[in-house]
Order: structure tokens, then sequence, then C-alpha cells
């Protein structure tokens, strides 16, 4: 499976500020999602990064607050903008390689545990 | 995407087996079902996928009876590293295109001594 560097891998940032977070992953792949995961909760997916093109917002986020580049199919970043302590949570990173059906998977990183003060 | 419930959390001993249900009742043709480990301050880690019937890899078994509308994993010995989050997700192939990863609220495993 792929192998993911994401970083930071935490960040201690100031309110109104905004954070870029990056994702690289070693190897070629088809899709890269961004996941936000609060403490003691699940995930939820922010947004779906598109190779070439603007990425897919879910429900609840949008581009202003979370600007999303994907040059290319080995790397993604994820911005957090104008930050307030509500944004303060994991951020995680996921790719997938198309393959046969039923064989596929999701690879996630660490993740960025960001804290806004 | 089919929606999927779990038990919240479960309790266990070391060295028993231990069955966590998923319900996907909405679960669509197209779908298959995945399970995702999760450590405190790490990602989600691919456990085993299916589509029906009986899978089994070096980790664990995956049980999806014939209606697909509930799957069980099965974690046989478990230890007290096997205590995580555990997630059960259904969405359809990669091949169709589409494919997004929802997660659900998931089961807290807590195995004990």
């Amino acid at each position: 499976s792929a192998v993911i560097s994401q970083k930071p891998s935490r960040d201690i940032c100031q309110r109104g500020t905004s954070l870029t977070i990056q994702c690289q992953v070693d190897s070629q792949v088809t899709m890269m999602f961004w996941y936000r995961q609060q403490p003691g909760q699940s995930l939820t997916l922010i947004a779906t990064a598109n190779q070439g093109s603007e990425a897919t917002y879910e429900s609840g986020f949008v581009i202003d607050k979370f600007p999303i580049s994907r040059p290319n199919l080995t790397f993604s970043t994820l911005t957090v903008s104008n930050m307030s302590p509500e944004d303060s949570s994991i951020y995680l990173c996921s790719v997938a390689k198309t393959g046969s059906p039923g064989l596929h998977g999701y690879t996630f990183g660490s993740g960025t545990r960001l804290t806004v003060v | 995407l089919a929606k999927t419930t779990q038990p919240i959390s479960m309790d266990s001993y070391e060295g028993q087996e231990v069955n966590i249900t998923c319900s996907h009742n909405n679960i669509a043709t197209n779908d298959y079902i995945t399970w995702y480990q999760q450590f405190p301050s790490q990602g989600p880690r691919f456990i085993i996928q299916g589509y029906k019937t009986k899978v089994t890899n070096e980790v664990a078994s995956l049980f999806i009876p014939a209606d697909r509308k509930s799957s069980t994993l099965s974690l046989p010995r478990v230890s007290l590293s096997d205590t995580a989050v555990y997630y059960c997700l259904v969405g359809d192939s990669l091949n169709t295109g589409g494919f997004k990863t929802i997660f659900g609220a998931g089961t807290r495993l807590f195995v004990k001594a």
C-alpha cells in the first residue's frame, strides 16, 4: 500500500492565522481525500482533492475556509484559513488506488494535530 | 451511501474472540464492506474487506450473510494491543468512480488483561 508523509505532525497556531498541511505520497494515487477528526469523535470528510481541478467539498465545508491544492498525483495541501479555536482538531490525508473490484483500500496519513489558541 | 450502525463500545479480555457486528440495511448491489482499525494518535488502518460470505486474512475474519444487510468482524484471541476503534464502512468499488469513504461512529473496543 502507499506510504503517506503528512506534515506538520502538530502545530499550535494563533487565531486569525492560516496553516497549510502537506500530504506527500510515495506513489501515484488516483484519489486523495482530506478528513477532520475532533477529539473522541469519528472522521468527517472535508473534501476530495482532484488532480488539476478544484476540490469537491462536502456539505458544511467551503473552499474559502479550506482551500485545497493537488498539483499532481502524489501531492496535496490543505489550508485551514482564518483559524478559530473551533478549528482545533486532527486533520488527516487519505489516498486510494484503483484496482480490481474488492481489492482496494484506503491508506491514511498519521494526521496533523492542530491547536488554535 | 449506505449508513452503518455499530455498537458504540465493547469490552473483552485477552485471549477471547471478539465479534463486532455492523448493520447496513440500505447496502447497494455494488457496495463492498470494509473495516478499519484506529489507534490513538494514528490514522485508520485497513483491516479487511468483503462483498459476501466469508473473508479471512492474517488479522481477522469478516462474515457477511446472504442478504448483506449486516456484517461481523471477528478478531480471534485478542490482546491488549487490539484496544482501538473499529470502523465499518460501506461503499462502491473505486472502479466505478466517485467512491468516497464516509465514516460512522465506530466501535471502541477495550481489551482488559
